[in-house]
């Protein structure tokens, strides 16, 4: 069973960069026809795609967020990241991990349980 | 990008009722549809994907259709576990986009 968990810190100043890390078990991030990907939820808000990875390590951002995120993967630990550089409160949020087939005929079907990310001074 | 948009935005509705949310996008997708159903503080689950195949482990009465640009997602008869928000997810093209949620509350 794979599982997914989001790790990092709650509490990131404006203007600074939020660093979260996805440890996945039971699969390996490395191989496999997968694309991950990290998505946020302001509370009481909709869903918003930040950007994927494939297994081969290229990767696709919202342009809404293009020039300010880094999205990476560490097979020898088995981990996503995710920068997010010059943040604002705004984007105070639950942000999540998830993983889907690659192509069109596929959702995300694995999800980590979410990590709240407060932005403020 | 392409625009999802779902309606309605909110629905009462009572246990054993029958009910169905759509789905419009703004661009053609042929059937790259997601949908999730998220409860209060937990992530969404993948109910429906591919417009119409049901998701390992989900009952079978959720349902999905339609193609192109406008899909549905029907519960044939809800439970108490359903009342909660629905999402659809284009994943025709990057950037993926989730439509704004349908809360499902009960009457």
């Amino acid at each position: 069973q794979v599982q997914l968990q989001e790790s990092g810190p709650g509490l990131v100043k404006p203007s600074q960069t939020l660093s979260l890390t996805c440890t996945v078990s039971g699969g390996s991030v490395s191989s496999g026809n997968y694309y991950w990907s990290w998505i946020r939820q302001p509370a009481g808000k909709g869903l918003e795609w930040i950007g994927g990875i494939y297994t081969s390590g290229i990767t696709n951002y919202n342009p809404s967020l293009k020039s300010r995120v880094t999205m990476s993967l560490d097979t020898s630990e088995n981990q996503l990241y995710l920068e997010l550089r010059s943040v604002t409160a705004a984007e105070t949020a639950v942000y999540y991990c998830a993983r889907k087939f690659v192509g069109g005929d596929y959702g995300f079907d694995y999800w980590g349980q979410g990590t709240l990310v407060t932005v403020s001074s | 990008d392409i625009q999802m948009t779902q309606s309605p935005s909110s629905l009462s509705a009572s246990v054993g009722d029958r009910v169905t949310i759509t789905c419009r996008a703004s661009h053609y997708i042929i059937t790259n549809l997601n949908w999730y159903r998220q409860k209060p503080g937990r992530a969404p689950e993948l109910l429906i994907f591919a417009a119409s195949s049901l998701q390992s482990g989900v009952p079978s009465r959720f349902s999905g259709g339609g193609s192109g640009t406008d899909f549905t997602l029907t519960i044939s008869s809800l439970q108490p576990e359903d009342f909660a928000t629905y999402y659809c997810h284009q994943a025709y093209s990057v950037p993926y986009t989730f439509g704004q949620g349908t809360k499902l509350e009960i009457k």
